[in-house]
């Protein structure tokens, strides 16, 4: 069974830190790996990723894949309130196009 | 339609009643997902659509759970003698041939059992 596990599960920061969000993988022929922002209900779309050490970069958040050791590192640097979210990981295989989900990441800014 | 439409947002049904969610997909789209997110979890996977294909029934969590994708569209998620632990934000998503990075999520119907 294909597993996703986040850390931290929460993280209290000020305006302007860098927050590092973790997400470590199980998965039987991994297809790729992708992270979601979910402010009230509906996650929206961040990255996705499927090669190992290309990072990906939109504005102020950026992310990687390490295929080789299963994990993805979620970077937000000069955070912003509204940067305050939970953030998902999910991963696809091989088998089908469904997302399995990690428990996600929740994320607060202080100004 | 623009986006996903979910309905109704809200529901609140007493324990053993019977509850019927509905979801609208973007135009076009031929993959249609169910999800259910409890109260400070992720993502849990229910049932995919694609196309005419036999759906994936894999993530129902028992036989109480259903749903129907009518011409390729509209699909409904039905759930039978309702349990408290049904209690949920149950989120549905569509996708253009079902490709991940293509997946857009309506904004969920939030379930409550009393």
């Amino acid at each position: 069974e294909d597993k996703v596990v986040q850390s931290p599960l929460s993280l209290v920061v000020h305006e302007g830190d860098t927050v590092t969000l973790n997400c470590s993988y199980e998965v039987t022929n991994f297809r790729s790996l992708l992270w979601y922002k979910q402010e009230k209900k509906a996650p929206t779309f961040l990255f996705m990723l499927t090669s190992s050490g290309i990072e990906k970069k939109s504005g102020r958040l950026s992310s990687i894949l390490d295929k080789k050791e299963l994990f993805s590192i979620l970077n937000i640097t000069a955070t912003q309130t509204g940067d305050s979210a939970v953030y998902l990981c999910a991963v696809t295989n091989n088998a089908g196009n469904m997302l399995t989900f990690g428990g996600g990441t929740r994320l607060m800014v202080k100004p | 339609g623009a986006g996903v439409s979910q309905s109704p947002s809200n529901k609140v049904t007493e324990k053993g009643k019977d509850v019927e969610l509905r979801c609208d997909p973007i135009s076009g789209h031929t993959a249609l997902y169910w999800y259910r997110q409890s109260l400070g979890q992720g993502l849990e996977f229910l049932i995919y659509f694609q196309g005419n294909s036999a759906p994936d029934k894999s993530g129902l969590p028992s036989d109480r759970f259903s749903a129907e994708r009518t011409g390729g569209s509209v699909s409904t998620l039905t759930i039978q003698r309702t349990q408290q632990e049904d209690s949920a934000v149950y989120l549905c998503a569509s996708s253009f041939r079902g490709l991940p990075d293509g997946y857009t999520f309506g904004s969920g119907t939030r379930l409550t059992v009393v």
